[in-house]
């Protein structure tokens, strides 16, 4: 399987722009990038995915660099709700398994 | 919607005591799967199905057992719990198999003394 590699943590300043990068060197032609959050005693839920192109819905954007070998997750307005960690996570899409395998994922920090 | 629900949301357990944890769905989703997660650390899978009376194992399957008799449902059973089964489980669904987005549920969190 593919994998992934974040930083353990990273710290934003509220109502700032928080960049979360992720490397996938070895990512494969059919792999999606995937991202979930984690919020603390909560369970994973989704936050954004894409194949090639470049991803924008209510929650971030997701830019993916051109030979695919990394990505970044943007938080556009950290709020304190969004102290979470993140995961980025490889996985088929059209394949014949759904199953994710998470890493450590990125412990985000949010201060006021 | 209530989406993934699970039962209970706490549980302390003896060693050598069985189990069975529950997991609901009401999104009609025929993909369900069961994750633990120990302290610091990411999840990983246990089991998962792919539809009524389909099931199959994941990365750590050795202690649990699932069935799957009903598109809604998809306990977990603990046979015999042992210490190093103490983590927070938690159960996903999703659509379809097909790298769908997953729902989780809220987790169940399970000590074994």
């Amino acid at each position: 399987d593919a994998k992934t590699t974040q930083p353990n943590s990273m710290e934003s300043n509220e109502e700032e722009p928080v960049h979360l990068p992720c490397n996938h060197s070895t990512i494969s032609g059919t792999d999606y990038i995937h991202w979930y959050r984690q919020l603390p005693s909560q369970g994973p839920e989704y936050v954004i995915h894409g194949l090639t192109s470049n991803v924008n819905n209510r929650m971030a954007s997701l830019a993916i660099a051109e030979d695919r070998k990394s990505s970044t997750l943007i938080l556009h307005r950290a709020t304190l709700r969004d102290a979470a960690v993140y995961y980025c996570i490889l996985g088929l899409y059209g394949g014949s398994q759904g199953n994710l395998i998470f890493g450590k994922g990125t412990k985000l920090s949010v201060k006021p | 919607n209530a989406g993934v629900t699970q039962t209970p949301k706490f549980q302390v357990l003896k060693t050598g005591q069985s189990m069975t944890l529950q997991c609901a769905q009401d999104m009609n989703h025929e993909y369900m799967s069961w994750y633990r997660q120990d302290p610091g650390m990411g999840l990983r899978l246990i089991h998962y199905s792919v539809g009524a009376g389909i099931t199959d194992q994941g990365e750590v399957p050795n202690g649990y057992n699932v069935s799957r008799s009903t598109t809604e449902d998809f306990p977990l059973r603990l046979l015999s719990a042992a210490p190093s089964q103490t983590s927070v489980y938690f159960c996903a669904s999703s659509y379809s198999l097909e790298g769908d987005t997953q729902y989780f549920g809220p987790g169940t969190r399970l000590t074994v003394l």
